[in-house]
């Protein structure tokens, strides 16, 4: 069975830091595209950002280009996303996504974000 | 980038109703569109990809057509577990981009 599970999601104040990490399991880690996408309260869907198979490749979404960094660690089934210069905008539910030829069909369960003083 | 510009934003139906929601890609997009169906709390769900392939698993009321700039997501016979917010996505590229949703209210 597919799971995706994140953590590292909590409070912080504008301006700080945050390090989210999503745990794969019931798969071959390493054939997979990942994403970020968050998802504001009561608002819709985000693509944050994007990440090639053996992580050579990487994309962001401009609204967090230069403050945010995506990575991998195939040998330990983990994606991460490195968090900087947070933002009150950025207060969300950050989900891991794996990525298919048919969409995206497995979502973690969430990380909530929280950007606030 | 590429937009995707959904609607309507809400929609009241009753059930039994007829159900059509509409995805407009500011560029021909082929067919790479997926809709997901997510309700509060909860994790989006996939329904169809690739406009009109539904997702194993998913009721035959669904339904996906469109290709080029335009995409619809049919609901043939609304049924009361159908409330939920729909969203519309392109993907088969490094960037997603989703629409910006439509909740199906109860009328």
């Amino acid at each position: 069975e597919v799971q995706l599970v994140e953590s590292g999601g909590g409070l912080v104040q504008p301006g700080g830091s945050l390090r989210l990490s999503c745990a794969a399991s019931g798969f071959i880690f390493s054939n997979y595209e990942m994403n970020w996408v968050r998802q504001a309260p009561g608002k819709g869907l985000e693509w944050v950002s994007y990440i090639s198979s053996s992580g050579g490749t990487k994309y962001y979404a401009d609204s967090v280009k230069g403050r945010f960094t995506i990575s991998r660690d195939n040998a330990k089934n983990s994606l991460y996303l490195q968090m900087d210069s947070l933002r009150d905008e950025d207060t969300a539910a950050y989900y891991c996504v794996r990525d298919e030829a048919v969409g995206a069909p497995y979502w973690g369960q969430g990380t909530l974000v929280t950007v606030s003083s | 980038d590429i937009q995707m510009t959904q609607s309507p934003s809400t929609l009241s139906a009753s059930v039994g109703d007829r159900v059509t929601i509409t995805c407009r890609a500011s560029q021909s997009i082929s067919n790479w569109v997926a809709w997901y169906q997510q309700k509060p709390g909860k994790v989006p769900k996939l329904l169809i990809y690739k406009a009109s392939s539904l997702e194993s698993g998913v009721p035959s009321r669904f339904s996906g057509s469109g290709s080029g700039t335009e995409f619809t997501l049919t609901i043939s016979s609304l049924q009361p577990d159908d409330f939920a917010t729909y969203y519309c996505q392109h993907y088969n590229t490094y960037r997603w981009t989703f629409g910006q949703g439509t909740k199906v209210e109860i009328k």
